[in-house]
């Protein structure tokens, strides 16, 4: 089945420094992915949808200069927390539509970031 | 290789059926399974399993986890239009390890 990785796993930074994450498809070809943000009690949120090619659409509340999103290629987006602070952290997971497969939606395993 | 395995992956039903959806499993140093619903934007968190044979209930669904053969289901009873949607599976395992299922996508007819 279709495949999504995310780098890093996990990541512990000092407030006041930015951190990137990337998630990757890597087998087939995503033109729309998703960024979410997992709250306590499991609940997830979508943070923006990533378009290749395209500026990311963002979720309301949500800080587009603090969160930068990035879709250069069709199996690359990259998210980007810039100053990051204590409550930035968070498990954050992505996933990628592939519209070869019914619009199906894959996610990756998700990324701990931790700031101190 | 660490994998969660979900079917079917789709499934059409009338309004007033019962389902059972089913996620299984295998990973190293397991913590808990989840399941999501996902209508529209974010998945819906539905569920957190980490005992075998203790049911969670709420409304028409319910699920139960066993460890021992590693798997899950997911029962929905008197299904609804409403309940169109993918049901997600999702797995906790080593200190921080997420993996998702591909999801089963519910379809119910009026």
């Amino acid at each position: 089945g279709a495949v999504v990785s995310q780098h890093p796993s996990w990541v512990i930074c000092k407030s006041g420094t930015s951190v990137k994450i990337e998630c990757r498809s890597l087998d087939f070809q995503a033109t729309t992915m998703f960024w979410y943000r997992q709250f306590p009690k499991q609940s997830l949120m979508l943070m923006a949808t990533s378009n290749e090619g395209s500026k990311a659409t963002y979720e309301q509340g949500v800080e587009k200069d603090k969160f930068l999103i990035n879709h250069a290629s069709l199996t690359l987006s990259t998210l980007t927390v810039t100053s990051a602070h204590p409550e930035d952290s968070s498990f954050y997971i992505c996933s990628a539509r592939d519209q070869q497969s019914g619009d199906t939606q894959y996610f990756g395993p998700g990324t701990r970031l931790t700031v101190l | 290789e660490d994998k969660v395995v979900q079917s079917p992956l789709s499934l059409v039903v009338h309004e007033g059926d019962t389902v059972t959806l089913n996620c299984s499993y295998e990973v190293t140093n397991f913590r808990s399974l989840l399941w999501y619903k996902q209508e529209k934007k974010a998945p819906t968190f539905l569920f957190m399993l980490t005992s075998s044979g203790i049911e969670k209930k709420s409304g028409r669904l319910s699920s139960i986890l066993d460890k021992k053969e590693l798997f899950s289901i997911l029962n929905i009873t008197a299904t609804q239009t409403g309940d169109s949607a993918v049901y997600l599976c999702a797995v906790r395992y080593n200190n921080n390890d997420m993996r998702f299922g591909a999801g089963t996508r519910l379809t119910v007819k009026p």
